[in-house]
């Protein structure tokens, strides 16, 4: 079954406590990005890849570190987190070609919390 | 940066109305504009989307609209039903080269009811 996948589901950590979300795609394909949802403020990406190797920032990227060293994974790292990083979480696949289809397929959401 | 508001963020309709929502862009390079369906508790998922290129397109109940020089896009449902109640998101992107950033909007609640 072609999907995305996400883990951990919930997490609840404490603030400074280095965390690390996992996503990963079975579709084989190259852009990978990371977004958060708060109520409020809709999606707000973080960091997306276009391929191995690449990362690029998005629109609210501190706090947060990537790295894409395989096609299917997609790492989100919280160095020290913040309690304003508590928030959900999604991480999303498309491939880049062909251009047309431009659908980014979503994982299912980690919820954070951050005491 | 993109900028993208979304207007409304509540929306109630009566079963059978149609229900519009409303998006304005502020990046004219923007090229790719899709709209996500969120239900309660659940990821969100591509309905429809619309490239810069054309001026409508339609899926069965649902269309988008997009007017470039103005920079706004809608998203029509007609003929609503209790199922298209769910958090409605526009976005907007940019595909050139290696720059691929999305935007979206901070959503539109719908609730149809019964």
């Amino acid at each position: 079954e072609a999907q995305v996948t996400q883990n951990p589901r919930y997490l609840i950590t404490v603030t400074g406590k280095k965390l690390t979300v996992t996503c990963s795609q079975n579709m084989n394909h190259e852009y990978m990005s990371w977004y958060r949802q708060d109520p409020g403020l809709g999606l707000r990406q973080i960091y997306y890849s276009m391929n191995v190797e690449v990362t690029d920032k998005g629109d609210v990227p501190e706090g947060y570190k990537v790295s894409r060293k395989e096609k299917r994974n997609f790492p989100l790292i919280l160095e020290s987190p913040s309690p304003n990083q508590t928030s959900l979480y999604f991480c999303a696949s498309r491939p880049l070609f062909p251009v047309q289809r431009n659908e980014q397929f979503f994982g299912p959401g980690t919820r954070l919390t951050v005491l | 940066g993109e900028n993208v508001e979304q207007h409304p963020s509540t929306l109630s309709v009566q079963e059978g109305d149609s229900a519009v929502i409303k998006c304005t862009y502020s990046d004219s390079a923007s090229n790719y504009f899709p709209w996500y369906k969120q239900e309660l508790g659940k990821r969100p998922q591509l309905i429809i989307d619309i490239r810069s290129n054309v001026g409508e397109k339609k899926d069965q109940r649902i269309a988008v609209t997009l007017n470039k020089t103005a920079k706004h896009f809608s998203l029509h449902i007609t003929e609503t039903q209790p199922e298209d109640s769910a958090v409605y998101f526009c976005a907007a992107s940019t595909d050139s080269g290696g720059y691929q950033k999305v935007t979206f909007g901070t959503g539109t609640k719908l609730q149809v009811i019964p």
